[in-house]
């Protein structure tokens, strides 16, 4: 199956500090990205969608300018959490999309204090 | 607005027993409906998936079973074992579309020994 990493899989910072999280798919060409965060025991909530080269779309009710997503390369998106909160805790999953398959990051625990 | 509606939230079955996970939708443009496993602190792994011009499909112990007029689909687990115990999530999209995945809200599954 097809391999996605992200990177950092678990990240503790204080609030106010900026966070960058990295999702790379390591055998395949992701041409639309998705980002999700789940709370516990909590189904996936679509941030936002990317495609490559372009600007993200983001759900209605998440922050474009606290969430900035960059898909500069078909291999490689990243999120960061700017000015980060305790309420932003949570885990965030990377899902590149290949043609009609979608696959899903290890996830990465965002403990804010 | 949840376009795809799962029951129920948690299962117990006894090891070797069937558990049956079920999931409705209205979008009937729908056409590609993907189960993913989910264990605690991973990101969700594609178990198996259906597309609408079947009415079942198997893969080991996994077996999806579709019904498009009712527009239903459900995931049965035959001879449940310990390591099956996750949360499970079913998902409904327009497969060629690129466009997102919508989720049920996940079913906890115990298989006790």
């Amino acid at each position: 199956g097809a391999v996605v990493s992200q990177h950092p899989s678990r990240v503790i910072c204080k609030s106010g500090t900026s966070v960058k999280i990295e999702c790379r798919s390591l055998d395949f060409q992701a041409t639309t990205m998705f980002w999700y965060r789940q709370f516990p025991k909590q189904s996936l909530m679509l941030m936002a969608t990317s495609n490559e080269g372009s600007k993200a779309t983001y759900e209605q009710g998440v922050e474009k300018d606290k969430f900035l997503i960059n898909h500069a390369s078909l291999t490689l998106s990243t999120l960061t959490v700017t000015s980060a909160h305790p309420e932003d805790s949570s885990f965030y999953i990377c899902s590149p999309r290949s043609s009609d398959t979608q696959y899903f990051g290890p996830g990465t625990r965002l403990t804010v204090l | 607005q949840q376009q795809v509606k799962q029951s129920p939230q948690s299962l117990i079955v006894q090891k070797g027993g069937i558990s049956i996970i079920n999931c409705a939708y209205e979008n009937t443009a729908f056409d590609y409906f993907p189960w993913y496993q989910q264990f605690p602190g991973k990101g969700p792994a594609l178990l198996i998936a259906i597309r609408p011009d079947v009415s079942e499909k198997k893969e080991g112990r996994f077996t999806i079973s579709f019904n498009k007029s009712a527009k239903q689909f459900s995931l049965h687990i035959m001879d449940s074992q310990p390591g099956d115990s996750a949360t499970y999530f079913c998902a409904a999209s327009m497969r060629y579309t690129g466009n997102q995945f919508y989720f049920g809200t996940g079913t906890s599954l115990t298989v006790i020994p």
